[in-house]
């Protein structure tokens, strides 16, 4: 079973709509991550935390939010979908407690169309 | 906070010694990670340097230089299945979020 797990994989949907995309980890880490891909941009930060009551915006958080329900999940929220929010998302975790958050654990990503 | 750059696209012959280098920007410095990206994949983590130096994993090896704030990916007997996408990365601050660079694209040629 994959440790971490991103919800849906695909997801097409039109302007205006509101779409969650969800994560769920088995690793046992305090600490998730809210990426997007777009071509030739690496990845960017949306929103991380680093425990469930500890939530920090990234590099481009504008026009998203997140809840980290429990430790084990973290999700992410489009109030108002819109098509530059067209990309392929990435949820990550790090473990702080072992000292080794250098290492990212990343989920297979969730495609996000918006028409 | 953090600036890294990474040539956009790397081109090889299979065999052959591949270098990706990683220049950053930072107002402090705390390692330097590598991940891979396959096409349609999740980054996957292949190395970190926290001091300067070079660290070996099999075939790929990083190697971080601070005073030069720079550091570099190298790949021994470039493989086909090597051709993907690769980042550095660097944390913000002490236990801090990480910032990843653009992204170099390697292409191994038979």
């Amino acid at each position: 079973d994959a440790d971490v797990t991103q919800t849906p994989r695909n997801r097409i949907t039109k302007t205006g709509k509101r779409i969650m995309l969800e994560c769920s980890q088995t690793k046992g880490h305090d600490r998730m991550y809210w990426y997007r891909q777009d071509p030739g941009l690496g990845l960017r930060l949306i929103y991380y935390s680093f425990d469930v009551k500890d939530i920090n915006k990234g590099e481009i958080s504008d026009g998203y939010s997140v809840s980290r329900q429990a430790q084990a999940k973290f999700s992410l929220s489009l109030e108002s979908a819109i098509p530059n929010q067209t990309a392929l998302y990435f949820c990550a975790t790090s473990d702080r407690t072992s000292g080794s958050d250098y290492e990212q654990f990343f989920g297979p990503g969730t495609r996000l169309t918006v028409l | 906070g953090q600036s890294l750059e990474q040539p956009s696209e790397v081109t090889a012959v299979e065999g052959a010694i591949v270098q990706i280098n990683c220049t950053y920007q930072t107002s402090g410095f705390y390692g330097l990670s590598w991940y891979q990206q396959h096409d349609g994949g999740a980054p996957t983590f292949l190395s970190y340097n926290a001091l300067d130096g070079l660290e070996e994993t099999g075939r790929f090896s990083s190697f971080l230089s601070r005073s030069d704030s720079y550091g570099y990916l190298l790949l021994q007997e470039l493989q086909m299945k090597d051709s993907a996408s690769y980042f550095c990365a660097a944390p913000e601050g002490y236990g801090q979020n990480f910032v990843f660079g653009p992204g170099t694209r390697l292409s191994a040629l038979p």
